[in-house]
C-alpha cells in the first residue's frame, strides 16, 4: 500500500460525458502528478501540481483539467469524452525535494476509465 | 529528456539472480537513474535510484557503469512476485515528471 488513494476504482461512461477522478496523496506529500496509461501510448505524464499550484504540463488535452485543493487532494476532470480516452489514470505523490536532489513518486492504484 | 534503451522482455527462474540492463548513452551529469516497476493490475512502484555510485536497498541493487552510459538493476533472488514490467528512467535533479519508456517485461518461472 503506497498510501496514495484514488477514487473511483472503475468508471464506465458514454462519449461526450464529463467525469472527475480524485486522488489523495500520502500524508505530508505536497506534489501530485497525474499519468495516463493506455495500450497504445504506454504511461504518459499529464500534469503536476505542487501545494496547489500547477508546476508542469505534459501531454494533457485541452478537454482535460486538474486542480489541487488546500487539503492537497487533487481532481482530474475529463470532459467531452471520446472512445480514445479509455485508459488507466494514475496519480502519484511525492515530497517536494530540493533542486539538488531527487524525489520518489508513490503511485495510487489507478482509476480505470471506460468510455462506451 | 535523455533516452533509455531496455530489452523488451527477459525470463528468469525462481530464486535465481536477475540482471536487467539499461543503456543511456546520452545521460547528462545531473541525470539520476531511477528504476520503477509495475506489477500486473497495479500502479508503478519505486525500486531504486542512483547518480554515480552503486546502490543497494531491500528490494534490489543498482550497478552503474563508470562512464554512466549504462546501468543494471539486480534482483538477487527472483520470486514469482517480481514478475513485472521494469522501467529505467533518467531524471534531472529536482522534481520532474517520470518519462516512461516501454520497459522490460520480466517473467519468472517456478
Amino acid at each position: 500500500d503506497s498510501g496514495v488513494t484514488q477514487t473511483p476504482k472503475h468508471l464506465i461512461t458514454a462519449t461526450g460525458q464529463r467525469v472527475t477522478l480524485r486522488c489523495s496523496p500520502r500524508s505530508g506529500d505536497l506534489s501530485v502528478y497525474w499519468y495516463q496509461q493506455s495500450l497504445d501510448q504506454g504511461l504518459q505524464f499529464l500534469i503536476h501540481y505542487y501545494n496547489g499550484e500547477e508546476r508542469a504540463k505534459g501531454n494533457i488535452l485541452e478537454r482535460f483539467s486538474a486542480q489541487q485543493f488546500p487539503d492537497l487532494h487533487s481532481e482530474l476532470n475529463l470532459s467531452s469524452l471520446e472512445l480514445g480516452d479509455s485508459a488507466l489514470y494514475f496519480c502519484a505523490s511525492s515530497e517536494f525535494g530540493t533542486s539538488g536532489g531527487t524525489d520518489t513518486q508513490y503511485f495510487g492504484p489507478g482509476t480505470r476509465l471506460t468510455v462506451l | 529528456d535523455a533516452k533509455t534503451t531496455q530489452p523488451n522482455s527477459m525470463e528468469s527462474n525462481e530464486e535465481e539472480p536477475v540482471h536487467l540492463p539499461c543503456n543511456h548513452s546520452t545521460i547528462s551529469g545531473t541525470d539520476y537513474i531511477h528504476w520503477y516497476r509495475q506489477l500486473p493490475s497495479q500502479g508503478p512502484e519505486y525500486v531504486i535510484h542512483g547518480l554515480t555510485s552503486n546502490v543497494n536497498n531491500r528490494m534490489a541493487s543498482l550497478a552503474i557503469a563508470e562512464d554512466r552510459k549504462s546501468s543494471t538493476l539486480i534482483l538477487h533472488r527472483a520470486t514469482l512476485r517480481d514478475a513485472a514490467v521494469y522501467y529505467c528512467i533518467l531524471r534531472r535533479s529536482g522534481n520532474t515528471p517520470l518519462v516512461f519508456g516501454k520497459g522490460t517485461r520480466l517473467s519468472v518461472i517456478a
